[in-house]
């Protein structure tokens, strides 16, 4: 079954240090991958995506997230977070359908 | 615009009872989807449309749940019969055609039944 892991249900870091929040997805064929982020009392804002070409992308906050398919991983780093950065991080794919499948969501705490 | 739209934000309601949910896509997009999240879970796919028909609908949308979207722009989902199991939010999306294009989420109605 196509599906979408988040390891970790829960992230906490203190400001200014690096973070990495895990992805892994079941291997299809085509795949385009997304991350969603949620603020408090906010809706569901793209942070970036993979559709093809460089393997790498990059948000304008910061954050990248490199697709990798041999380990089918799409993982979001940062080198250093801001307190604003607090909030609910999801992973989605779309296996080349119309519909998003997400993962369980890891939430960032950053602490001053 | 301003994005997509849900109303109403919050709905209390008591078991057995029916309710019904509005979304506003986006003016110009012609793909709307129903999600469904619970506590500690990310979003479910529910069903979705493009322009007025119904492309696809989830297992999880059992048939008490109906959604329409009469003239391809706003959308209703109805639940019937609620049970305490229903409670969740529910989020409504909108995008352009096309399965790598961005879809823009709505602040969703949070569905509490009692």
């Amino acid at each position: 079954a196509q599906s979408v892991t988040q390891l970790d249900s829960q992230v906490p870091v203190f400001e200014e240090a690096p973070v990495e929040l895990r992805c892994n997805y079941s291997s299809s064929v085509s795949v385009y991958l997304f991350w969603y982020v949620q603020y408090p009392n906010q809706g569901l804002q793209l942070l970036l995506k993979y559709l093809s070409g460089s393997t790498l992308v990059e948000s304008i906050n910061g954050f990248e997230a490199e697709f990798n398919k041999s380990q089918t991983s799409f993982h979001l780093r940062k080198p250093s977070v801001h307190i604003s950065d607090t909030a609910e991080y999801f992973c989605a794919v779309s296996y080349n359908t119309d519909k998003l499948i997400f993962g369980t969501g890891t939430r960032l705490q950053v602490f001053p | 615009d301003t994005g997509v739209s849900q109303d109403p934000r919050h709905k209390i309601t008591k078991r057995g009872q029916n309710v019904t949910f509005r979304c506003d896509p986006i003016s110009e997009h012609n793909r709307l989807y129903w999600y469904r999240q619970t506590l500690g879970q990310g979003p479910e796919f529910l069903t979705y449309f493009q322009n007025e028909a119904q492309l696809e609908k989830s297992r999880l949308l059992s048939d008490r749940f109906s959604a329409e979207r009469p003239k391809g722009s706003f959308s209703t989902l109805e639940i019937q019969r609620t049970e305490q199991g229903d409670s969740a939010m529910y989020l409504c999306a909108s995008s352009l055609e096309g399965g790598n294009t961005e879809a823009f989420f709505g602040q969703g109605t949070r569905l509490t039944v009692v």
